[in-house]
């Protein structure tokens, strides 16, 4: 079984389209992330949800927009897609998050956009 | 959060041990020193962390120093699969802003057979 998983895997789409990532985690966790890592591998998180309540919203676009629908899911919507937006987006869950050490992380979803 | 400073890559041959520095000389009282690896196109896993003593898991052994301002990261017999890259990150254990995890780049770690 896959702890966290994420769909699509890889995603390739033309600039100024509007697409979503979905995340789902079978842990029973309370809390997930999104993250993202660009070309130059910087890893950065933009998001954090807890019990479906956002708990941190980094520096990221308005185009952006996480959703989540129960604790087991958190989707990630991009709006009018530029070509930075190009990296790999990971989801992650944590039980509490207040002890970040045990992040489980999701596969990945490479977003290109041309 | 205190900075860390890793060497960008290292080198081990297959079933040597692999041991992996971090220096974090600014170190507060309560902050705990974590270890993540990210294999190549994978998500980051967490590996172990330790807030003063050593410890040790099914994975890696993590050896603080007495003054808390290094540690280092030990795979015992380090396998061809443990190449990847390996983050060290400082976090304080709890409190309302630290519910991020800030990365670094990293030590890229090539296991050579």
């Amino acid at each position: 079984d896959t702890a966290v998983s994420q769909t699509p895997k890889y995603l390739v789409t033309q600039m100024g389209n509007d697409k979503s990532i979905k995340c789902e985690q079978n842990l029973g966790h309370d809390t997930m992330y999104w993250y993202k890592q660009d070309s130059k591998k910087f890893l950065k998180i933009m998001f954090s949800y807890n019990n479906k309540e956002l708990i941190i919203n980094e520096t990221v676009p308005n185009r952006f927009s996480p959703k989540s629908p129960d604790k087991a899911h958190l989707n990630l919507h991009i709006n009018s897609l530029e070509l930075g937006d190009s990296a790999v987006y990971f989801c992650a869950s944590s039980q509490d998050p207040r002890i970040p050490y045990e992040q489980y992380f999701g596969p990945g979803t490479r977003l290109t956009v041309t | 959060d205190a900075k860390t400073t890793q060497p960008p890559s290292m080198d081990c041959a297959e079933g040597r041990a692999a041991n992996l520095p971090c220096n974090h000389s600014t170190i507060s009282g309560n902050e705990y020193v974590y270890w993540y690896r990210q294999i190549h196109s994978q998500g980051p896993q967490y590996i172990i962390h330790g807030l003063k003593n050593n410890e040790t898991n099914e994975m890696a052994s993590l050896i603080i120093t007495e003054d808390r301002k290094s540690s280092t990261l030990i795979l015992p017999h380090a396998t061809l699969r443990d190449t990847a890259v390996y983050y060290c990150i400082v976090r304080a254990h709890s409190g309302g802003s630290n519910y991020k995890l800030t990365f670094g780049k990293g030590t890229l770690l090539t296991v050579n057979p």
